[in-house]
C-alpha cells in the first residue's frame, strides 16, 4: 500500500537517449510534483501539476517534459539525456498543493529514481 | 525572496548524545509553513514535522523535539539520546502561504548526521 510510487528506482542510459520515469500516488491528493536532487544533494522543484493542470513550470530544460494522465499519475519524459542530467528524482504529492492551499497541507515523497547518464 | 540555510553540513555524535541540527529561514510572508525531511542512507524523503507561522508552540514527539522561534526566523531539530539509525541527512524546508509559488518548497542544504556507536 505504497502512497507514492516511483518506476524506476534505478536508470542507466547513454547520452542522447529518451526516457521516462513513471509516478504514481493512492493518496486521493490533487497536486503532484517533480523534484530534482543533484549530486550535492540539493532539492529543487521542477514542475507541479494539479488536478493535470500545469501549475509551476521552473526554469528546466525544454528536453523534460511531464505528462498528467490524470491526477493520480504524473510522468516524467527527458529527451536527449545529457550528463548533467543524471540526478535524484522525487516524484512528491499533497493534498492541495495550491487553489485552495490547506494549513495541513504536506508532500509525501516517492523513493526515487537515480538517474545515470554515461 | 524564500530561503533556508542550514549553517551545519556535517555533524558526527557518538551514541546517547545530544544534538541540535539548526534551519534558519527567511520570507516576507506573514503566513508560511516550515517542515523537517529525513532522508537515511536507503535514499527515500520521509517527512517528519510541519509547523505553521501561527504556531509557535514547540513540539516533542518521542526522541525529537522542535523549537519554532519567529523572532530569529529559526526552526531547529532536536535529537535526544541519538541513536546509530537516525544517521541520516535532514533537510529543513519552507512553504509559502500564498502568491505564484504556492505549494514549492524551498530545501535547505541538509545536514549530514553521523551517529557512531
Amino acid at each position: 500500500d505504497t502512497a507514492v510510487s516511483q518506476t524506476p528506482k534505478y536508470l542507466v542510459t547513454q547520452m542522447g537517449n529518451d526516457k521516462s520515469i513513471k509516478c504514481e500516488q493512492n493518496l486521493g491528493h490533487d497536486t503532484m510534483y517533480w523534484y530534482k536532487q543533484d549530486s550535492k544533494k540539493f532539492l529543487k522543484i521542477m514542475f507541479s501539476y494539479n488536478n493535470k493542470e500545469l501549475i509551476i513550470n521552473e526554469t528546466v530544460p525544454n528536453r523534460f517534459s511531464p505528462k498528467s494522465p490524470d491526477k493520480a499519475h504524473l510522468n516524467l519524459h527527458i529527451n536527449s539525456l545529457e550528463l548533467g542530467d543524471s540526478a535524484v528524482y522525487f516524484c512528491a504529492s499533497s493534498q492541495k498543493g495550491y487553489r485552495v492551499l490547506s494549513s495541513t497541507d504536506t508532500q509525501y515523497f516517492g523513493p526515487g529514481t537515480r538517474l545515470t547518464v554515461l | 525572496a524564500q530561503k533556508v540555510t542550514q549553517v551545519q553540513t556535517e555533524i558526527s555524535v557518538v551514541e546517547k548524545e545530544d544534538v541540535t541540527l539548526d534551519c534558519v529561514y527567511e520570507t516576507r510572508d506573514t503566513t508560511y509553513y516550515l517542515f523537517w525531511y529525513k532522508q537515511p542512507p536507503s535514499g527515500e524523503l520521509v517527512f517528519l514535522i510541519r509547523r505553521n507561522s501561527f504556531d509557535e508552540q514547540n513540539e516533542i514527539s518521542g526522541r525529537y523535539s522542535w523549537n519554532f522561534q519567529k523572532s530569529t526566523s529559526s526552526f531547529n531539530f532536536t535529537i535526544t539520546a541519538s541513536q546509530v539509525v537516525d544517521s541520516a541527512v535532514y533537510f529543513c524546508a519552507l512553504r509559502q502561504g500564498r502568491g505564484s509559488t504556492l505549494g514549492r518548497l524551498y530545501f535547505g542544504r541538509g545536514t549530514q548526521l553521523t551517529v557512531w556507536p
